[in-house]
Order: structure tokens, then C-alpha cells, then sequence
């Protein structure tokens, strides 16, 4: 079955500094993987997708993620963390089962730190 | 481009009563999907509706229904309401499932409280 594990919980960093955010997937076809944001009290915003072309993908606010089949991974990034970027981020697989689906994993919580 | 919008934000209702919560697509999209959002969870699929046909269902008991109308605008009800059913219900739209690799298009969702 088709999944997505997001290897950490809480990933706290000071601004200016690197955000990793990591995310395995497992999929027996070629998968497609999608990263979204949640702001306190909102729904989701679409960060980034990745549907076969690039393997590095570039999303908004500075965001990207770079699809590893070996590693089977989809760890988004970016540069120099900013304060707004505190947030709930969510991986997710899309799975076709008559309807498609979207299989999310269980959140990074992210806290930048002043 | 008008995003998807949810009615109503927030919601109290009893264990044992049944409620109905409202979505209306974004432009264009003919799919509208629901997901549960427990607290500190990631979302989980309730069910899809494409041109007004439920094609594929989650995990969820049939007091878990829905409709999709024909301007593609949604609803979902909940009958039997039960205190677990307390979360945040997220309606997303999305264009021609098909293929798997269209992005949906989340509301900010309608927070149910059951007592």
C-alpha cells in the first residue's frame, strides 16, 4: 500500500537558518507527491508537487523539494528560514482508487526560533 | 479566481444529532473531495465526488454521506453524530482525477465540536 512517513514530529531552527523537513514515501508505481503548508486555524496551501518531470521541484515562498527514487524521499527545503514560515507542513501521495486520493503523512510541526 | 470556501467555520453540535457542512469548488473544478482532520493528525479521506457520482470512499461508515450538486458545489452529512466525529472537516477541488496528478485545492475547513 502506498504511504508517506514524515520522519519528525516537532523540527525547531533559528531564522536565517536551513529547514529540512523529511519524507519517505512507499509505492510500488511510480508515485506522485505533494507538500502542503497549514497556518493555525486554516485549511491547506499547496507548497509544491512533483508529478514524474523534474525531480527537483520549486514551490512558493522559497520552498523546493527534490524527489530521490533510490531513497525513495521527498524532503522539502529551504534556504534561510523566516519567521512566517512557522507552520504545519503535510506530505502527501496521491493514490488511485476509483477516486483519486491523497494519503498525507502525520505533519512536521515547524517553530523558527528569533 | 474564486478559491474553495466552507460554510459554516465553526459548528457545536450534540452526540446523536446529524449535521450537513457545505463546500463550493473552486472555479473550473469538477471534483470535490472531504477529508478529517483530527486534532494533531494528518487529514484522512472521507470520499470523492466527479460530475456528481461518488467515485471512491475512505475508510468511513455510512452515516458519512454526501452530494455533489450540479454547479459542482458539495455537501457532506453526518448522521448518529458521535463524540469522535470532533475535527476539521476540509473540502478540497481538483480538475479531472483521473490521473492522479492533480493538486486539490483545500477550504479552511468547518470545525466541528460534538458534546
Amino acid at each position: 500500500a502506498q504511504s508517506v512517513t514524515q520522519l519528525g514530529s516537532h523540527v525547531s531552527v533559528s531564522e536565517g537558518a536551513l529547514v529540512l523537513l523529511r519524507c519517505n514515501y512507499s509505492s510500488s508505481v511510480p508515485p506522485y507527491l505533494f507538500w502542503y503548508v497549514q497556518y493555525p486555524n486554516q485549511g491547506l496551501q499547496l507548497l509544491l508537487k512533483y508529478t514524474s518531470a523534474a525531480t527537483l521541484v520549486k514551490g512558493i515562498n522559497g520552498f523546493e523539494a527534490e524527489f530521490k527514487k533510490s531513497e525513495t524521499s521527498f524532503h522539502l527545503t529551504k534556504p534561510s528560514a523566516h519567521m512566517s514560515d512557522a507552520a504545519e507542513y503535510f506530505c502527501a501521495v496521491s493514490i488511485i482508487q476509483g477516486a483519486q486520493k491523497l494519503v498525507f503523512g502525520q505533519g512536521t510541526r515547524l517553530t523558527i526560533n528569533p | 479566481e474564486t478559491g474553495v470556501t466552507q460554510s459554516p467555520t465553526h459548528l457545536i453540535k450534540t452526540r446523536g444529532q446529524q449535521v450537513t457542512l457545505r463546500c463550493s469548488s473552486q472555479s473550473g473544478h469538477n471534483t470535490v473531495s472531504w477529508y478529517q482532520q483530527a486534532l494533531g493528525q494528518g487529514p484522512q479521506f472521507i470520499f470523492q465526488y466527479y460530475r456528481e457520482e461518488e467515485n471512491g470512499r475512505g475508510n468511513f461508515p455510512p452515516r458519512f454521506s454526501g452530494l455533489q450538486f450540479p454547479n459542482y458545489s458539495s455537501e457532506l452529512n453526518v448522521n448518529a453524530l458521535e463524540l469522535d466525529d470532533s475535527a476539521l472537516y476540509l473540502c478540497a477541488s481538483s480538475l479531472d482525477p483521473g490521473q492522479g496528478r492533480s493538486p486539490l485545492h483545500f477550504g479552511n475547513g468547518t470545525r466541528l465540536t460534538v458534546t
